[in-house]
């Protein structure tokens, strides 16, 4: 089945700087690959996702790359603010899987 | 906004007795889901349900039965409690079947089994 490793497990930036977070999948058939939020004490969420028909997918400060021959993709945060610091969660799924397949999670801290 | 309400924030049970998780969504969603999630091995699949009545194990089955008798609520039982089903339990839907759909999650609840 799908396996999904994330790194790094703990990221610590300066406020203004860039943060960005990999993760690598192993079944090539994977299409979908969400990124979520999970804010201290919160439920996660969903912040941005990217399927396999495009290479990257920008939201403002917030943006996924996805590299489909190496098979790999990454959440890159720019201009990061306080509210940036979460534990933030890759997926992937197959076709016909029915579920998603979460990596490991990175606690992502701000220094002011 | 779709609204994943788990009826206990935090419990506490002992080393072998049932447990009960309950989960309720109020936006008609098909898929329904129980993950648990434990510092470094993130957010692990135990059940899911794509219809009343339906089950499907995940990733991490063992110790756990799940029960969907309606389609607004999936219940999450553990038949023995076990010290190292101490975890975070949070229960999803989402309102298609297929993984590729936006997972709405409940607030979760912080089980400790003494």
């Amino acid at each position: 089945g799908e396996n999904v490793e994330q790194h790094p497990s703990t990221l610590s930036v300066q406020e203004g700087d860039s943060a960005v977070i990999k993760c690598t999948y192993s079944d090539s058939a994977s299409n979908y690959f969400p990124w979520y939020k999970q804010e201290l004490g919160k439920r996660p969420q969903l912040i941005i996702d990217i399927r396999s028909n495009v290479g990257e997918k920008k939201d403002q400060r917030i943006a996924v790359t996805l590299n489909k021959t190496a098979k790999h993709f990454s959440l890159h945060i720019t201009e990061t603010q306080p509210e940036d610091s979460a534990v933030y969660f890759c997926a992937a799924s197959t076709p016909g899987a029915q579920k998603l397949v979460f990596g490991q999670g990175t606690r992502l801290t701000i220094n002011p | 906004d779709v609204k994943v309400t788990q009826s206990s924030r935090y419990l506490v049970k002992r080393t072998g007795e049932k447990v009960f998780l309950e989960c309720v969504q109020d936006m008609d969603h098909e898929n329904m889901f129980w993950y648990r999630q434990d510092p470094g091995l993130g957010l692990r699949l135990i059940y899911f349900s794509y219809d009343v009545k339906m089950k499907e194990k995940g990733d991490i089955p063992e110790g756990y039965s799940v029960s969907r008798e309606k389609k607004e609520r999936f219940s999450l039982i553990l038949e023995s409690a076990s010290t190292n089903q101490t975890s975070m339990y949070l229960c999803a839907s989402s309102l298609l079947t297929g993984g590729n759909e936006k997972l709405f999650f409940g607030s979760g609840t912080q089980l400790s089994v003494l």
